[in-house]
C-alpha cells in the first residue's frame, strides 16, 4: 500500500518569499499524485495533479510541482507568496496499478505569511 | 467548483442518538466518498461507493454505515453517535477510482 509524508508540520514565510513544501510518497511503482489547499473552515482544493508526462506540472493559483522519481518526492513550489496563501496544504498519492487502490493524504502543512 | 453540497454544516447531537448526514451532488460522478477530518490524523476514508447500492469499507468504518439510492446523493449514517464521532467530514466525487477527488465544504460534528 502506498504512504505519504509531510515532513514539515508549519511553515511560516514573509509576503513575496518563495515557498517549497516538501512531499514524499511510498509506492512500488510510479503512483498518482495530487496537491490539495484548505482555507480555514472551508473543504480542500485540488491545486495540482500528476498522472504522467510531464515531471513538472502547473498548477491553479501560480503554484507549480514537480515530481521526482529518483526522491521520491513531489515537492509544491511557488515564486512569490501572497497573504491569501496562508491555509493548510495537503499531499495525496494513489497507486496507478489498477486495483482497489485508495487515495491516501499526508497529514497537512500549515502555511503561515507573515507581511 | 465541482457541484458538491453536505447537509447540515453544523450538527450539535447528544451520544447514543443516530445522525445521518448528506452529500449531494450534480456532477453525475460515479464514485463518491466520506471522510473525516481530526487534527493530526489528516483525512481518514470512512466508506465509499463505485456506484448506485455499491458501496465499501475505508479504514476508519466503524460505528458509520453509508447508503447510495442514487447517483447524486450519498448518506454517511452514526447509528448510535459517541463523542469519539465529534469531527468534521467532507464528502468528495471523483469520475475514477484513481482520479482527481474533488470536496464538499464539510459539515461540523459535535456529539455531547
Amino acid at each position: 500500500a502506498q504512504s505519504v509524508t509531510q515532513p514539515d508540520i508549519h511553515i511560516t514565510v514573509s509576503e513575496g518569499a518563495s515557498l517549497e513544501l516538501r512531499c514524499n510518497y511510498s509506492y512500488g511503482a510510479t503512483p498518482y499524485l495530487f496537491w490539495y489547499v484548505q482555507s480555514p473552515g472551508q473543504g480542500l482544493q485540488l491545486l495540482l495533479k500528476y498522472f504522467s508526462g510531464d515531471t513538472l506540472v502547473q498548477g491553479i493559483k501560480g503554484f507549480e510541482a514537480e515530481f521526482k522519481r529518483s526522491q521520491s518526492s513531489f515537492n509544491l513550489r511557488k515564486p512569490s507568496v501572497h497573504w491569501s496563501d496562508a491555509a493548510e496544504y495537503f499531499c495525496a498519492v494513489v497507486g496507478s496499478n489498477f486495483g482497489n487502490e485508495k487515495l491516501t493524504f499526508g497529514t497537512g502543512t500549515r502555511l503561515t505569511i507573515i507581511p | 467548483d465541482a457541484g458538491i453540497t453536505q447537509s447540515p454544516r453544523h450538527k450539535v447531537t447528544e451520544t447514543g442518538t443516530p445522525v445521518t448526514l448528506r452529500c449531494h451532488q450534480t456532477e453525475n460522478h460515479r464514485y463518491m466518498y466520506w471522510y473525516r477530518q481530526d487534527p493530526g490524523h489528516g483525512l481518514r476514508l470512512i466508506h465509499y461507493s463505485y456506484g448506485v447500492k455499491d458501496t465499501d469499507k475505508g479504514e476508519v468504518s466503524d460505528g458509520y454505515s453509508v447508503s447510495r439510492s442514487k447517483t447524486e446523493d450519498f448518506l454517511l449514517t452514526l447509528e448510535s453517535a459517541t463523542s469519539s464521532q465529534t469531527s468534521v467530514y467532507f464528502c468528495a466525487i471523483s469520475e475514477s477510482s484513481q482520479g482527481a477527488q474533488y470536496f464538499g465544504p464539510g459539515t461540523r460534528l459535535t456529539v455531547t
